[in-house]
């Protein structure tokens, strides 16, 4: 079956470190661009960072509200996507979704989504 | 990187039709030919139904259609079901490689 399952989620105090992971099934991501988007709990969706098919230094973009604090990074021979978060925050409370990139830039694939709440 | 502007609701009765624009600018939907859309019922991960501004994927009804005017992209459902009730985004592809989405559409099917 062709999917992807996001791991990694949980409760994590402001100023932590967090790391997700995406594990692809059923098809080869290393074609592929991934991408990681969020939705804050009753929110809209949010992109969050890309990186492209072979995980190079220098393909990797974020938004600006993460840039600093997150990376993004892939390991082709495991079909895995990896979100490192630190100096986390309030506002990163968020379902995490990871997402492939088809041609032309759609979302074609997501996955079912893992939950980040920073908190004290 | 701001958001792309939707209208926060919109609604219909089952056999007619709706559209929820999706304005950005020159950056973003006008930018770009790919403009996508999708559909997020909740609790759920998203779908997409609308690809490139206006292309299905396979097993999308043909209810959905796609169309773009300048800075401002459309979503048409035609034939409105009540399962066609649920959240809507746009989505396009900006300059140096930022991905935008749009606020979100509650569709509500009377």
């Amino acid at each position: 079956e062709v999917q992807l399952v996001e791991s990694g989620g949980g409760l994590v105090q402001p100023g932590g470190s967090l790391r997700l992971s995406c594990a692809a099934s059923g098809f080869s991501a290393s074609v592929h661009y991934m991408t990681w988007v969020r939705q804050a709990p009753g929110k809209g969706l949010e992109w969050v960072s890309l990186m492209y098919d072979d995980g190079s230094a220098g393909s990797a973009y974020y938004a600006d509200s993460v840039k600093g604090r997150f990376t993004i990074s892939r390991d082709n021979s495991k079909n895995m996507l990896h979100l490192q978060m630190s100096s986390l925050r309030v506002e990163d409370t968020a379902v995490y979704y990871c997402a492939r990139v088809a041609i032309n830039w759609p979302l074609d694939l997501w996955g079912q989504g893992t939950l980040v709440t920073v908190s004290s | 990187q701001s958001a792309l502007t939707q209208p926060a609701s919109v609604s219909g009765s089952p056999g007619q039709s709706i559209t929820i624009s999706c304005t950005g600018t020159s950056s973003d939907v006008g930018f770009s030919r790919f403009v996508s859309w999708y559909q997020q019922y909740s609790g759920k991960a998203p779908r997409l139904v609308i690809f490139e501004v206006n292309k299905r994927p396979s097993g999308v009804s043909n209810r959905f259609s796609g169309s773009k005017s300048g800075n401002t992209a459309s979503l048409t459902i035609s034939g409105l079901q009540a399962d066609d009730e649920a959240t809507y985004y746009c989505y396009s592809c900006a300059h140096s490689n930022n991905l935008v989405f749009g606020g979100g559409t509650k569709l509500t099917v009377l």
